[in-house]
């Protein structure tokens, strides 16, 4: 079935360093993955999206990597800043589907 | 603002209670969800509708009944709950096309519901 997983749920990252959250996935028909940042209070906000037909996205200070050998997911925060303290979700969808499927979430923390 | 819209924002309900949280999309998507969020749990799809058609019922429990009126629009109504039902309840929205999503899905800021 599908399921997606995080190895870490709380990171702490010191204010300037770089941020790498990690994700597993298990269904190798998968094709769309996305990270969400979630704030306190709020909803699941997007960051980044990869297809499988790529192995690296990058934005602004954020990189995604994506591994469909061993179907790993990483998000990669350059710069972590205070405000990018939140819990991050990895999410899959696979080919014609019209969900996502939610990871665990990863807490990160940034220390000042 | 992500253009999707939920209230209320929070909701305090007895067992025996009647209740609706109800969801707009402004972003004419033409696909809607519900997700729950608990503590200590990954999202959890409950719903999704495409076209305004359920496509999806995740298991979900009766006591929780979606109405899907137009593609804007999204409710969860809610009878006879239990204190485990108390949670975050995410409405969000999505474009999904013949090959399935062609984007993000755009969440609500959240209904958090408490059952006493």
């Amino acid at each position: 079935g599908e399921s997606v997983g995080l190895h870490l749920p709380t990171l702490s990252v010191q204010e300037g360093d770089n941020s790498i959250i990690n994700c597993a996935y298990s269904n190798s028909a998968s094709d769309y993955f996305i990270w969400y940042k979630q704030e306190s209070g709020k909803g699941p906000q997007f960051i980044i999206d990869i297809r499988s037909n790529m192995d690296k996205r990058q934005g602004q200070r954020v990189t995604v990597l994506l591994n469909k050998t061993v179907k790993h997911l990483s998000l990669q925060i350059a710069a972590t800043q205070p405000g990018d303290s939140a819990v991050y979700f990895c999410a899959e969808n696979t080919e014609y589907g019209n969900k996502l499927v939610f990871g665990a979430g990863t807490i990160l923390r940034v220390k000042s | 603002e992500t253009g999707v819209t939920q209230t209320p924002r929070h909701l305090v309900m007895g067992m025996t209670n009647k209740k609706s949280l109800k969801c707009e999309q402004h972003l004419g998507h033409n696909a809607m969800y519900w997700y729950k969020q608990s503590a200590k749990k990954p999202l959890e799809l409950m719903f999704v509708y495409n076209f305004k058609e359920q496509t999806e019922n995740n298991s979900v429990p009766s006591r929780f009944s979606p109405e899907c009126p137009n593609s804007s629009h999204l409710f969860l109504h809610l009878h006879t709950l239990q204190p485990e039902d108390s949670a975050l309840y995410l409405c969000a929205s999505s474009q999904v096309g013949v090959a399935g999503l062609t984007g993000e899905l755009f969440f609500g800021e959240g209904s958090r519901l408490t059952v006493l």
